[in-house]
This record gives structure tokens, sequence and C-alpha cells, in this order.
């Protein structure tokens, strides 16, 4: 079965810090990434997104991330984090039967 | 538009009691999902609808019913509640584009349910 992988389940970061956030997939086909962040008390919100093309997606609030098809993965960055990133981000990917499957989140605490 | 709706926003249950949450979205999407999301587990997809008239199971279907009667509606059923289905339950729905290409997903703002 197909899964999504976060390795960081909790980051803590000072402002200003860079960051980055794995996630890997298991599926082989064609497939569309996503990144989504939850504030405090939300519901998810689209970071980017991945369909094809430049495998460098570029983001809200700063946020970009980078698709290496050999690795199965599609890791989030950000060169300079701010206290109102604090959140906790998911990566996510369609599959061919158009199940969304996401990754068990990672919690980013982020000291002011 | 209002986008992606669920009512109601909170409620309390016994164990045995039934209850039906409501999700309805305005922007004319074909795809609706019902999602739980539990501490360290993320979300994990419970049903999810292609179209109208049509369901089909995800990760975590035991326990739960769902029907898309409308386009705009997916309808998600407890029949029995039970402890362990005290959660936050998000709807999300998603267009298909023009050539059948996919788009994002939208999620409402959530439900938080206990069942004492």
């Amino acid at each position: 079965a197909q899964s999504v992988s976060q390795h960081n389940h909790h980051v803590i970061l000072s402002e200003a810090a860079s960051l980055e956030l794995g996630c890997n997939y298991s599926y082989g086909g064609t497939v569309n990434l996503f990144w989504y962040v939850q504030y405090p008390g939300q519901h998810l919100q689209l970071l980017l997104k991945y369909f094809s093309g430049d495998p460098l997606v570029k983001g809200i609030k700063g946020f970009e991330a980078e698709f290496i098809k050999s690795k199965f993965s599609f890791n989030l960055r950000k060169p300079s984090v701010q206290w109102s990133d604090t959140a906790e981000y998911f990566c996510a990917v369609i599959n061919r039967d158009d199940k969304i499957i996401f990754g068990k989140g990672t919690r980013l605490h982020i000291l002011p | 538009n209002a986008g992606v709706t669920q009512t109601p926003k909170f409620r309390v249950l016994k164990t045995g009691q039934s209850m039906t949450l409501l999700c309805a979205q305005d922007m004319n999407h074909e795809y609706m999902y019902w999602y739980r999301q539990d501490p360290g587990m993320g979300l994990r997809l419970i049903h999810y609808s292609v179209g109208e008239g049509t369901t089909a199971k995800g990760e975590v279907p035991d326990g739960y019913n769902v029907s898309r009667l409308k386009k705009q509606n997916f309808l998600l059923g407890l029949e029995s509640a039970a402890p362990s289905q005290t959660s936050v339950y998000f709807c999300a729905s998603r267009p298909i584009l023009a050539g059948g290409s996919t788009d994002t997903q939208y999620f409402g703002p959530g439900t938080r349910l206990t069942v004492l």
C-alpha cells in the first residue's frame, strides 16, 4: 500500500534558522505531491504542490519544496523561519485511485 | 463562495448514539472526502466520493457510513458511536479540471466529536 513518511515528528528551531522537513513516499508511478500547514486550532491550508515540470516548487510564505524522483522525496524548506511558522506540517500524495494519503505530520515549534 | 462548510462544529455523544455530520461545498467539485485527525496519526481517509451517487472506502472505514445524494453534500454517519471515534473530522473537496487533470483539495473547518 502507498504510504507517506515524515521523519521528523517534532522540530524546535529558533527564529531565523533554516528549516528542512523530510517527506518520502512509496508509490513508484506518477505522483502529485502536496505540503499542507495547520496552524493551531485551524484547518489545513495548502502551502505548495507539485504536479509536473520544474521539480523545485515555490509556495506561500517563503516555503519551497524539491521533488527528487530518484529518492522518492519531497522535502519542504524555508531559509529563515519566523515565530508565526509554528504549526503542524503535513506531506501528502495523490495515488492512482485518487485517494490523498497524508503523512503523520511534523509539529514545528519556533522559539522567539 | 462559502467554500467547504461542516455542520456541526462540536458534538458530544454517548456510546451507542448515532449522528450524521454534514459537509457542503458550493464550488461544484466532483470529489469529496472525509478524514479523521488524531494526535500523532495525521489525517486518515475514512470514505470518499468521486461523484454524485458514488462512494468508496478509505483507510479507516469501519464504523462509518457515507452518502452522496447531491453533488454538493457528503454525509458521514456514525450508527453506533464508540469512544474510539472521538476525533476531529475534516471534510474536503477537489475539482476535476478540464482534460481530466486534478487539483488541490479544499478543506472544511472541522468537527470536533467526543464520544463518552
